[in-house]
């Protein structure tokens, strides 16, 4: 059971838009900053989003983030074939003193 | 470029010990924090440990509490874990993550992982 939720899987058509949820608490998402990473099948996370809406160098616009109190939403517009992948996100836990992260969803570009 | 190659997995029985390393490149190790995460077969991430950038702060999953120890050697560009106590639950590929402060969770750059088994 994570400590931060997200659905398990989301799903849409090519060149649609998509967004995935983030919930968690106080503790974490309320007052910590939250980050986003893909994993594509086989390789290594890599990080789309930090600081609840930043994007690294070389992330293109089509991936956003954004933070309303205790939840998280990341947003993929245009969807493409090479965005399925799973998704997840993290933020520190003040509480637990611990990094946590969500369990993962699972993105089918149908 | 940066270059997280983590090494020392392998397959181990429950109740011993393993260390893995992780060797840095292409950025000043020593300014930033590192951390542990894994991933067992077919699940989610689990962060393991992570460590502040002069090792004055270290922190840990209640899961691996008291049986892993983090460490760091700026010398040598190099992370490191001890795990003690292995269990089979501790089945993962480990990465090693590049971090900016300890409580801060931006992984920025991540390794390919190595894979630990804990099987008899």
């Amino acid at each position: 059971q994570s400590v931060l939720t997200q659905p398990p899987s989301v799903s849409a058509a090519p060149g649609q838009k998509v967004t995935i949820s983030c919930s968690g608490s106080s503790s974490n998402i309320g007052n910590n900053y939250v980050s986003w990473y893909q994993q594509l099948p086989g390789t290594a996370p890599k990080l789309l989003i930090y600081d609840n809406n930043k994007r690294p160098s070389g992330i293109p616009d089509r991936f956003s983030g954004s933070k309303s109190g205790t939840s998280a939403t990341l947003g993929i517009t245009g969807l493409q074939t090479g965005d399925e992948a799973d998704y997840y996100c993290g933020t520190w836990d003040s509480s637990l003193s611990a990094a946590v992260f969500g369990g993962g969803t699972k993105l089918t570009v149908l | 470029e940066v270059q997280l190659v983590e090494s020392g997995g392998g397959l181990v029985q429950p109740g011993r010990s393993l260390r893995l390393s992780c060797a840095a490149s292409g950025f000043t190790f020593g300014d930033y924090a590192m951390h542990w995460v894994r991933q067992a077969p077919g699940k989610g991430l689990e962060w393991v440990s992570g460590i502040s950038w002069n090792s004055g702060s270290i922190a840990y999953a209640d899961s691996v509490k008291g049986r892993f120890t983090i460490s760091r050697d700026n010398a040598k560009n190099s992370l490191y874990l001890q795990m003690n106590s292995l269990r089979p639950e501790d089945t993962a590929l480990y990465y090693c993550a590049k971090g900016s402060a300890i409580a801060v969770v931006k992984f920025d750059y991540w390794g390919q992982g190595t894979l630990v088994t804990v099987s008899s």
